[in-house]
């Protein structure tokens, strides 16, 4: 079984450019998350999709930043225009219920992004 | 407003010795608590889940403890080998709320 999957892996961009990242979940997956680790800090929370709806996104940090879930399936998060500080990595993860069930929750390799 | 903590940041060890590292949190009303292994421009590998009901979780080599009316997790890895070597993240999970991550421990285990 497929694991959770991201593109492109690496990306380097330049202040102003638009970056579009993609995450495949496990199939069969309703709950979608997004992280982001920039250096030197922890790994925080974007938002999260269920199915195809927004279940919360108050992590985004701003209005730069626009994540969809088209169909339920994949997801997109798209930064436009990219700034010197969306450097950083970006995690997808999903589980098949919510985490506080107990169930696992598992995460992709990471897109890696860096605005010079 | 969950926050996680590691203690400490970095831990270097000999191959062979047993280590403990330290996750506290300051909402005790967790659902669960995870952790993880990330290896150098990898992504996160699940290693432990705890549901708050439970007091400890073993695979293989890895023991993870949680107490929560102290706020704590440890996990305890024995006879340590180079391969353990990466930076191990513990996550609280409280309610519907997503996965508050602590900034990590980096473990090197020399040979």
């Amino acid at each position: 079984e497929a694991g959770v999957t991201q593109f492109p892996s690496h990306s380097v961009i330049e202040k102003g450019q638009t970056v579009t990242l993609r995450c495949d979940p496990i199939s069969g997956h309703d709950n979608l998350y997004w992280y982001r680790r920039v250096m030197g800090k922890e790994i925080k929370f974007l938002l999260h999709f269920v199915k195809e709806s927004k279940q919360d996104e108050s992590g985004m940090p701003n209005n730069r930043f626009l994540a969809e879930r088209t169909g339920g399936t994949y997801s997109t998060l798209k930064v436009q225009p990219a700034e010197l500080e969306d450097s950083g990595v970006y995690f997808c993860a999903s589980s098949g219920q919510l985490p506080s069930s107990g169930n696992t929750i598992y995460f992709g390799e990471g897109s890696w992004l860096t605005v010079v | 407003k969950q926050e996680v903590t590691q203690i400490p940041a970095a831990l270097s060890v000999p191959e062979g010795e047993n280590l403990v590292l330290n996750c506290s949190f300051t909402d005790s009303a967790i659902y669960n608590l995870q952790w993880f292994r990330q290896d150098p421009g990898k992504g996160l590998t699940s290693l432990l889940l705890i549901q708050s009901s439970q007091r400890e979780q073993t695979s293989g080599r890895l023991n993870a403890s949680l107490d929560k009316s102290s706020g704590r997790s440890t996990l305890y890895i024995a006879a340590s080998q180079p391969g353990d070597s990466a930076t191990y993240l513990c996550a609280a999970i409280s309610g519907n709320t997503p996965l508050v991550f602590g900034k990590g421990t980096r473990l090197s285990v020399i040979a």
